[in-house]
């Protein structure tokens, strides 16, 4: 299994909702990210989990809440979100420290 | 931290011609620089990379070189095909697992 996961593909959420978006890799990978993408730009970095361990949080509001049940499975929790907030939401996975990233489909999530 | 450019924002070639990206990056430290294309509404999907001990790297249509020295990296496309339309990002190694992406070129090729 050489691919990366995501569910749901989209999601619409009201501002009180909380819900929460799935990965899921098989790769053997121990490094695994979430990323926000709007329109035309480039994937932000918001959270890197290595070895199932938070190591990197991008001053990302707590609104937003990662989970990394095992070295398969990246789940992002989200409570109380903004209407700027919409955007598609991708998960990467990685072998290691600066090895190529895998990207999932992403989730398109819009917030009214 | 990281800062990487990337040139141009658009591009429009001719099918057959070839396409060129550059990209450049301001820390030395950064060791790892991929190239993805993400076409309208899907992932990005690496496309090639370059570790910095290597000068250039060649997978059929495409090639990527790079200058340690310069601290610039370039994505050449040759005989572009109007499939190769997309979004491409470069990106580069930070620190651990970061990544650094540049601002994207939106490459058309014209049939």
């Amino acid at each position: 299994d050489t691919e990366v996961t995501q569910t749901p593909k989209h999601l619409v959420m009201g501002m009180t909702n909380k819900k929460s978006l799935k990965c899921e890799q098989h790769m053997g990978h121990r490094a695994m990210y979430w990323y926000k993408q709007k329109a035309k730009k480039p994937p932000e970095l918001m959270f890197v989990y290595s070895y199932e361990k938070l190591s990197i949080n991008e001053s990302v509001p707590s609104r937003f809440s990662p989970e990394c049940p095992n070295s398969s499975l990246l789940n992002l929790h989200l409570h109380a979100l903004q209407p700027e907030d919409s955007a598609l939401y991708l998960c990467a996975s990685s072998q290691a420290y600066s090895y190529e990233q895998y990207f999932g489909p992403g989730t398109r999530l819009t917030v009214t | 931290g990281e800062n990487v450019e990337q040139h141009p924002s658009t591009l429009s070639v001719q099918e057959g011609d070839s396409a060129v990206i550059k990209c450049t990056y301001s820390d030395s430290a950064s060791n790892y620089f991929p190239w993805y294309k993400q076409e309208l509404g899907k992932r990005p999907q690496l496309i090639i990379d370059i570790r910095s001990n290597v000068g250039e790297k060649k997978d059929q249509r495409i090639a990527v070189t790079l200058n340690k020295t310069a601290k610039h990296f370039s994505l050449h496309i040759t005989e572009t095909q109007p499939e190769d339309s997309a979004v491409y990002f470069c990106a580069a190694s930070g620190t651990g697992n970061q990544f650094y992406f540049g601002t994207g070129t939106s490459l058309t090729v014209i049939p």
